[in-house]
């Protein structure tokens, strides 16, 4: 069954440096998403993408942050200058034109130090 | 604006016994809500969805829920708990521009 994956699974950063974390989803899915979880916290909504352009992004998503699909694949998330509040897990979710059922990967734990 | 609001932080059951996880939305309209589960280390799984078609709801493992317009609730419900089910658990409601909008979590834990 296919799925969304995730790269890396843990990722730890200094403050200030740039991370990119990045997505494979679900190969004829044309709807992408960014999610973030804060430990404790619920899980909150970053941005949306299609057609290789932002649809929505929430107030949390600022200039620091940043999303790409460089290739036919992979769907990224930049982080300009990572700050000690950055650090969550991050989940990618892809969703198809069909339905509004998004599909998650495992996400990407970020820990800014 | 919608919300998603569940009740329980933390729900504790011994195993073989019912289940129930609560959850109410705020919306204008009726929305799609969906459940996922989320167990240590993993990602989110779907467990089911309501779209209307039925107010009864069959999901994955034995889950399901009911949408009851008049609560506003999409309660999930299984009749006898297993081990395996201890994880978080959310209720989701997709809002008009297809972005999910979360509830905190309920934390379930299965005592055997």
């Amino acid at each position: 069954e296919p799925e969304v994956t995730q790269t890396p699974s843990h990722q730890v950063t200094q403050m200030g440096q740039e991370v990119i974390l990045r997505c494979v989803p679900i190969s004829n899915h044309l709807y992408f998403y960014w999610y973030r979880q804060i430990l404790g916290q619920k899980v909150e909504f970053l941005v949306s993408f299609y057609n290789n352009e932002i649809s929505e992004k929430s107030e949390i998503f600022d200039d620091q942050f940043s999303v790409e699909r460089p290739d036919g694949s992979n769907f990224t998330l930049k982080i300009r200058s990572t700050k000690l509040e950055d650090s969550a897990m991050y989940f990618c979710a892809s969703g198809d034109v069909f339905t509004d059922t998004q599909y998650f990967g495992p996400g990407t734990r970020l820990t800014v130090l | 604006a919608q919300s998603v609001t569940q009740l329980d932080s933390h729900v504790s059951v011994s195993e073989g016994t019912p289940v129930l996880l609560r959850c109410n939305y705020s919306s204008s309209y009726s929305p799609s809500l969906f459940w996922y589960v989320q167990h240590p280390n993993k990602g989110l799984q779907l467990l089911l969805k309501y779209t209307s078609a039925a107010t009864l709801v069959k999901g994955i493992n034995g889950f399901e829920a009911e949408f009851k317009k008049s609560e506003t609730s999409f309660h999930l419900t299984k009749p006898s708990a297993h081990m395996s089910d201890a994880a978080e658990y959310f209720c989701v409601a997709v809002s008009g521009t297809y972005k999910y909008i979360f509830g905190t979590g309920t934390r379930l834990k299965v005592l055997a």
